[in-house]
């Protein structure tokens, strides 16, 4: 049983640049989230899917960030120009819709340091 | 904001039992209870959820007060890999948010 595949596991990156993280959900999910994780903070909720709708977006995720699911599968979250403020864990979970206390699956993260 | 009330921290003897309470006053009658716990560098992982009965599983125990206004996680034998982040989390059943709202939770130290 595979579960919640993040890569990469950790980005070191300089202010400015641009980033990409990758999500593998399992693999009869159809529902994935993103959250994100500061130092000592529970995660923080940014967007999920249903298959490849996004369906809801927090108001942390700024014009800078943008998700896709192109084909129901795999998830992508971009950051473009990043700041020292983005530095954190990104967390994707997955769950499947059909049972709404179905829980969500979590993966080990992205974790983003900004120079 | 999280619904939910966690002591910051607990110690837990290995081999004892470790109970987690956890205040949720404003539960409405559709909102699930669930736990998840995070051991450092490692996403959340989920243990149980229940809505009003006690529940149990291979990880633990959940037990729900009747006014459903406060729980106990109950780590039956604790071990040293049981030190972690433990969240409780209140989510509301087939509404419209499906996002997992966390707190801080109670950092369980488990003492050899």
């Amino acid at each position: 049983d595979t579960g919640v595949s993040q890569n990469p596991r950790h980005k070191i990156t300089k202010r400015g640049q641009n980033v990409t993280f990758r999500c593998d959900p399992i693999s009869e999910h159809n529902r994935l989230y993103w959250y994100r994780q500061t130092l000592g903070q529970g995660p923080e909720f940014l967007t999920y899917f249903q298959n490849e709708a996004q369906l809801e977006k927090s108001r942390l995720l700024s014009d800078r960030f943008s998700a896709e699911r192109p084909k129901g599968s795999f998830s992508t979250l971009e950051i473009q120009r990043t700041e020292q403020g983005d530095s954190a864990m990104y967390l994707c979970a997955s769950s499947l819709f059909g049972d709404s206390n179905q829980p969500q699956h979590f993966g080990d993260g992205t974790r983003l340091s900004i120079l | 904001d999280a619904k939910t009330t966690q002591p910051t921290s607990m110690d837990c003897a290995e081999g004892r039992a470790a109970n987690l309470p956890c205040n949720h006053s404003t539960i409405s009658g559709n909102e699930y209870v669930y736990w998840y716990r995070q051991i450092h560098s490692q996403g959340p992982q989920y243990i149980i959820h229940g809505l009003k009965n006690n529940e149990t599983n291979e990880m633990a125990s959940l037990i729900i007060t009747e006014d459903r206004k406060s729980s106990t996680l109950i780590l039956p034998h604790a071990t040293l890999r049981d030190t972690a982040v433990y969240y409780c989390i209140v989510r509301d059943y087939g509404g419209a948010t499906n996002k997992l709202i966390f707190g801080t939770g109670t950092l369980l130290a488990v003492q050899p």
